[in-house]
C-alpha cells in the first residue's frame, strides 16, 4: 500500500471562491483519482487523473468546474471553483497500480461553503 | 454497465452479534470485489478484497465470499464489537482495464453495548 496526504483535511469557505485539495503519495503510483462524498451518501468518482495531460471527467462533472493537475506520478490537485452551498461535501484521493488491485484512499477533505 | 447493490441501512445490533451485510453485483466479465470501511471522521479504508470466483476475503474477523452463480459477496463477520461501528461500503474494480471503482451506497452499522 501506500501512504496517502490530503490536504487540506478539512475548511470553510465563502460562495464564490475557489479551493485548491493536494494528493501527495510517499511512492510512484499508476493511477490517481478523485471522489466526490455528498453527506451521508457513497462515493462518486470526479475524474481519472492523468499524468502530464488532462484528467478524464465522468459524466456530470467539468474540467472548469473541477480543473486538476497531475505533474507526476506521487502528485495532484483538485480545485473545486467559484463554489456554492451544493459543493459541501468530502473530496478523497485514491490511488492505484492497476491489474485489479484495490484503491487506497487519502482522508478526505471536507468542505463546507458558507 | 457495472452496479453494485447493498443492503439498506442503518443496520444497529447488540456487541457480540452476528453480522451479514447483503451486496450482490452486476458486471460483464470477472471484476475484482472489495468491502471498504469508513470510520466517523475518516476516509475509506480497504477492509477485504477477492478477485475470483470462489475466493475469500477475510480481514479482523470480517468474511467475505465472492460468489459468481449467485453475484454476491456478503460481508460476515461472528461477533461484532462497539469499534466496528461505521460505514460500509461494497464496490467492484470494472475488469475491463479503466480500473475504476463502482461504489454500494453504503451501510451504516451502529453496535451497542
Amino acid at each position: 500500500s501506500a501512504v496517502i496526504s490530503q490536504k487540506p483535511s478539512r475548511d470553510i469557505c465563502q460562495r464564490g471562491t475557489s479551493l485548491t485539495i493536494q494528493c501527495q503519495v510517499d511512492s510512484q503510483v499508476t493511477m490517481m483519482f478523485w471522489y466526490r462524498q455528498q453527506p451521508g451518501q457513497s462515493l462518486t468518482l470526479i475524474a481519472t487523473a492523468n499524468q502530464g495531460s488532462e484528467a478524464t471527467y465522468e459524466s456530470g462533472f467539468v474540467i472548469d468546474k473541477f480543473p486538476i493537475s497531475r505533474p507526476n506520478l506521487t502528485f495532484s490537485t483538485l480545485t473545486v471553483s467559484n463554489m456554492s452551498p451544493e459543493d459541501s461535501s468530502i473530496y478523497l484521493c485514491s490511488v492505484g497500480w492497476g491489474s485489479n488491485q484495490p484503491q487506497h484512499f487519502g482522508d478526505g477533505t471536507r468542505l463546507s461553503i458558507l | 454497465g457495472n452496479s453494485v447493490t447493498q443492503m439498506e441501512g442503518p443496520v444497529t445490533l447488540s456487541e457480540e452479534a452476528f453480522l451479514t451485510i447483503n451486496c450482490t453485483y452486476t458486471a460483464t466479465g470477472y471484476p475484482s470485489l472489495f468491502w471498504y470501511v469508513q470510520y466517523p471522521g475518516e476516509g475509506l479504508q480497504l477492509l477485504l478484497k477477492a478477485t475470483k470466483a470462489d475466493d475469500k476475503g477475510s480481514n479482523k474477523g470480517f468474511e467475505a465470499t465472492y460468489r459468481k452463480e449467485t453475484t454476491s459477496f456478503h460481508l460476515e463477520k461472528g461477533s461484532v464489537q462497539v469499534s466496528d461501528s461505521a460505514v460500509y461500503f461494497c464496490a467492484l474494480n470494472s475488469p475491463r482495464g479503466n480500473e475504476k471503482l463502482t461504489f454500494g451506497t453504503g451501510t451504516r452499522l451502529t453496535i451497542i453495548p
